[in-house]
């Protein structure tokens, strides 16, 4: 049972928009911490997709679009491609744990 | 290359250590905090360890807080994590992670290939 808690997958055909949820508590999301997305493609390490809720690093495509609100956040994904398909989490800090929380991942296929 | 490199994973037997390394190269290694995330085999990330810069500051994921021990030498610019009292559930890939510049709940923007550890006997 992950800190964070997002769907298991999510799916769409090319070109549409998709979401990815990450749900938290009042010891992180809620406490004011950052949240962190990553892409981790299959066989390959995790890159950091969204920093600091919103934040993309440079390299990474405007198709990628990080938001936060209260105890929740969110990653969406438009105009899908077939590269995109890949494993996506979430991460935080949790005050309660004193250390970095990740959601379980969300798979993302590309119908 | 601004690259982390792994190494030390293997096969071990339950309740034997392990020491696992991570070399850093191309950035101020002594900058920034160090992290160790792992990922078991088809499961998700899961955070265990961090070392601020100056290792003033460390801390661990209660699932290895005692058995595990991290530390770092910033003149050969590596970080290092000592397993002891392995157990079958530590069986995963083991990432080191570099911690996002000035940030104290950054993110973690560069990441190693990974070392695999299993633990069977």
């Amino acid at each position: 049972q992950s800190v964070l808690t997002q769907p298991p997958s999510v799916s769409g055909a090319p070109g549409q928009r998709v979401t990815i949820s990450c749900t938290g508590s009042r010891s992180n999301i809620g406490a004011g911490y950052d949240v962190h997305w990553y892409q981790q493609l299959p066989g390959r390490a995790p890159t950091v997709l969204i920093h600091a809720s919103t934040n993309r690093p440079s390299g990474v495509p405007d198709r990628f679009s990080g938001s936060k609100s209260g105890t929740s956040a969110s990653l969406a994904i438009s105009g899908l491609q077939a590269e995109d398909e890949a494993d996506y989490y979430c991460q935080s800090y949790d005050s309660s744990l004193s250390g970095w929380v990740f959601g379980g991942g969300t798979k993302l296929t590309v119908l | 290359e601004v690259q982390l490199v792994e190494s030390g994973g293997r096969l071990v037997q339950p309740e034997e250590s392990l020491r696992l390394s991570c070399s850093a190269s191309g950035f101020t290694f002594s900058d920034r905090g160090m992290n160790w995330v792992r990922q078991a085999p088809g499961k998700g990330l899961e955070w265990i360890s961090y070392i601020s810069g100056s290792s003033s500051t460390i801390s661990y994921a209660d699932s290895v807080k005692g058995r595990f021990t991290v530390s770092r030498d910033n003149a050969k610019n590596s970080v290092f994590l000592q397993m002891n009292s392995l157990r079958d559930d530590d069986t995963a890939v083991y990432y080191c992670a570099r911690r996002w510049f000035g940030e104290p709940a950054g993110a973690f923007d560069l990441w190693g290939q990974g070392t695999m550890v299993i633990v069977s006997s």
